[in-house]
């Protein structure tokens, strides 16, 4: 079964560091994202991109974050210079239509 | 009024039991209902679309009711592997718009 995959699964930063995050949506789909959960606390939308560009974006998704689609595979999420608030599980996903399949996440902890 | 509403639990129900989870939305213009699980630590994975005229999928029926705005999930016959979190999911669907909108959900605790 087609899944979406996430690495690295735990990166552990200092804060004021840059990251990185990795993501393989599942090959056919069209719509990517990047949501967060902090610990105990709902999941919360950041970012979708459709068709190489943004197609909408949160309050939290400030310039602080990018996102990018370097190849036909890859979606990256950058975070410039962490903030302690940073830590939380960071989940990408895709969607083909409305549906949207959520990869293992990556958890972020900013010390 | 938050934008998905759930009661967060948690319920602590006996194996075999039928358990029933509500959630309300505040966007009526949303377009499209989702049930996610999701267990501790864990990505959120897609347990049923909700559709208007309801569906059913095994031991799991999900009905919606656009005029009170609300969204329910009926377990029956519950499993201990039913222990989970149900997350009520939103999506306003319009143009342009796909992102999804989480309620906190609500935990269940299936007991032997």
């Amino acid at each position: 079964e087609p899944e979406v995959t996430q690495t690295p699964s735990h990166q552990v930063t200092q804060m004021g560091q840059e990251v990185i995050l990795r993501c393989v949506p599942i090959s056919n789909h069209l719509y990517f994202y990047w949501y967060r959960q902090i610990l105990g606390q709902k999941v919360e939308f950041l970012v979708s991109f459709y068709n190489n560009e943004i197609s909408e974006k949160s309050e939290i998704f400030d310039d602080q974050f990018s996102v990018e689609r370097p190849d036909g595979s890859n979606f990256t999420l950058k975070i410039r210079s962490t903030k302690l608030e940073d830590s939380a599980m960071y989940f990408c996903a895709s969607s083909e239509q409305s549906e949207a399949f959520f990869g293992q996440g990556t958890r972020l902890t900013v010390v | 009024r938050k934008e998905v509403e759930q009661d967060p639990g948690p319920f602590n129900v006996p194996e075999g039991a039928t358990v029933a989870f509500n959630c309300t939305y505040s966007n009526s213009a949303s377009q499209s209902f989702f049930w996610y699980r999701q267990d501790c630590r864990k990505e959120p994975k897609l347990l049923m679309s909700v559709y208007s005229s309801g569906n059913e999928d095994g031991r799991f029926t999900a009905q919606l009711n656009r005029a009170s705005q609300y969204i329910s999930l009926l377990i029956r016959d519950s499993k201990l592997s039913d222990s989970a979190t149900y997350l009520c999911v939103v999506n306003p669907g319009s143009t342009g718009r796909r992102a999804l909108t989480f309620g906190s959900g609500t935990r269940l605790q299936v007991q032997p």
